[in-house]
């Protein structure tokens, strides 16, 4: 079965300096990979998704991932963050026709 | 044109009483779920349907959870005999179709004392 870990549950960060948030992933099949993001008292909203292709995926707000198959991985990284960048954010690995999510990684950026 | 959305936003309810939470799902979306997520545990999936016929049971905690379609785009969430470890924010989402992109709505958050 296929499923996800997010290996930080925090991760405070000062403004305008990079950020990775790590996500580690198990599957013996192809993958699709997910980032979401959910911002206070909202919704969650799609930042990225690598379905094939190139293995760097731009998204919105300035955030990317890497897929690296070798070591299951696909971190989400932001070479410079803002205040507004705060919220948790979410990996996930669809399953089926079902997205599968990780606990989830509250990005904390300190002034 | 218009999202996910779920009503109520915010729901308190006695232990032991029923719950339902509906979800409006994106007109022509084929594929819709129902999460719930809590506070360190990440979003788990409790059911989802193709249409209007309910496929997957399997993630639902338990049989007290249901899910209704009345309309292909229209979905109602049953709790019965709600209990203390039912509080949580519960996602609705929904999509065209395998390998669509998910949309989620804002979320209903119940509360049960």
């Amino acid at each position: 079965a296929q499923s996800v870990t997010q290996l930080d549950s925090q991760v405070p960060v000062f403004e305008e300096a990079p950020v990775e948030l790590r996500c580690n992933y198990s599957s013996s099949v192809s993958v699709y990979l997910f980032w979401y993001v959910q911002y206070p008292n909202q919704g969650l909203q799609l930042l990225l998704k690598y379905l094939s292709g190139s293995t760097l995926v731009k998204g919105i707000n300035g955030f990317e991932a890497e897929f690296n198959k070798s070591q299951t991985s696909f971190h989400l990284r932001k070479p410079s963050v803002h205040i507004s960048d705060t919220a948790e954010y979410f990996c996930a690995v669809r399953r089926d026709d079902k997205i599968i999510f990780g606990k989830g990684t509250r990005l904390h950026i300190l002034p | 044109g218009a999202g996910v959305s779920q009503s109520p936003r915010y729901k308190v309810a006695k232990r032991g009483r029923d719950v339902a939470l509906r979800c409006d799902s994106i007109s022509g979306h084929v594929t819709l779920y129902w999460y719930r997520q809590t506070l360190g545990q990440g979003s788990e999936v409790l059911t989802y349907s193709q249409s209007d016929a309910q496929r997957d049971k399997s993630g639902r905690p338990s049989g007290r959870f249901s899910a209704e379609r009345p309309e292909r785009s229209v979905s109602t969430l049953k709790i019965q005999r709600t209990e203390q470890g039912d509080s949580a924010v519960y996602l609705c989402a929904s999509s065209y179709g395998a390998g669509n992109t998910i949309y989620f709505g804002e979320g209903s958050w119940l509360t049960v004392v």
